[in-house]
């Protein structure tokens, strides 16, 4: 079955550019939205927007001016990058799969990565 | 920007309970809702989507009433694994809830 694996840096510094990579595994990354979001400590979940096919994006009105997202179809991966990051970024990240026939609802969730902010 | 706000924000039951999680969007939302579970260290897991449609794999004892404003998340007889947290999301600005904590009496 499908599954999502995150990776990426553990820690990194402030004002700096937070870069992590999903790999799907089990199946292809044509023609579905894939996700990401996060999850401050203790705290409740923050969607970070969404990518599909690296033609459409769709981010948090709250982050937009950050966030980049986007597909590489040859390596089943899809990225998001996250720039001029703050301790107010620290969270576990989530890459999560959406499918339209769920209007979009995140069906299959990665384990998560935690990121630090901090110098 | 569109809100849901999730009530109550905690809520402790007994096994065999039926518990009911109220999630409230600013506007209208029709039925674009979804419904996850979070247990402690996990990634979350989709329960509902559309609002009243059961994800595939999940149990019965799980149900999803509501559209426009007002949604619902029913749990017809509270089971052990059941104790977790429970988010909404609205699936089209795809905002979520600020979560309910179902906790053990």
């Amino acid at each position: 079955q499908v599954q999502l694996q995150e990776s990426g840096p553990g820690l990194v510094k402030p004002s700096e550019t937070l870069s992590l990579t999903c790999t799907v595994s089990g199946g292809s990354i044509s023609t579905y939205y894939w996700s990401w979001i996060r999850q401050p400590a203790g705290k409740g979940l923050e969607w970070i927007g969404h990518v599909y096919t690296s033609v459409y994006t769709s981010y948090n009105p709250s982050l937009k001016s950050r966030v980049t997202m986007s597909v590489d179809t040859s390596k089943n991966q899809f990225s998001l990058k996250l720039t001029s990051v703050t301790a107010a970024d620290t969270a576990v990240y989530y890459c999560a799969r959406a499918v339209a026939g769920t209007d979009r609802a995140l069906d299959i969730w990665g384990q998560g990565t935690m990121v630090t902010v901090s110098s | 920007d569109i809100q849901l706000t999730q009530s109550p924000s905690f809520l402790s039951a007994s096994v065999g309970d039926r518990i009911t999680i109220t999630c409230r969007a600013s506007q209208g939302i029709f039925t674009y809702l979804a419904w996850y579970q979070q247990k402690p260290g996990k990634a979350p897991n989709l329960l509902i989507y559309s609002a009243s449609t059961l994800q595939s794999g999940v149990p019965s004892r799980f149900s999803g009433s509501g559209s426009g404003t007002e949604f619902t998340l029913t749990i017809s007889s509270l089971q052990p694994e059941d104790f977790a947290t429970y988010y909404c999301q609205q699936l089209n600005n795809y905002p979520f809830g600020g979560g309910t904590k179902v906790e053990i009496k």
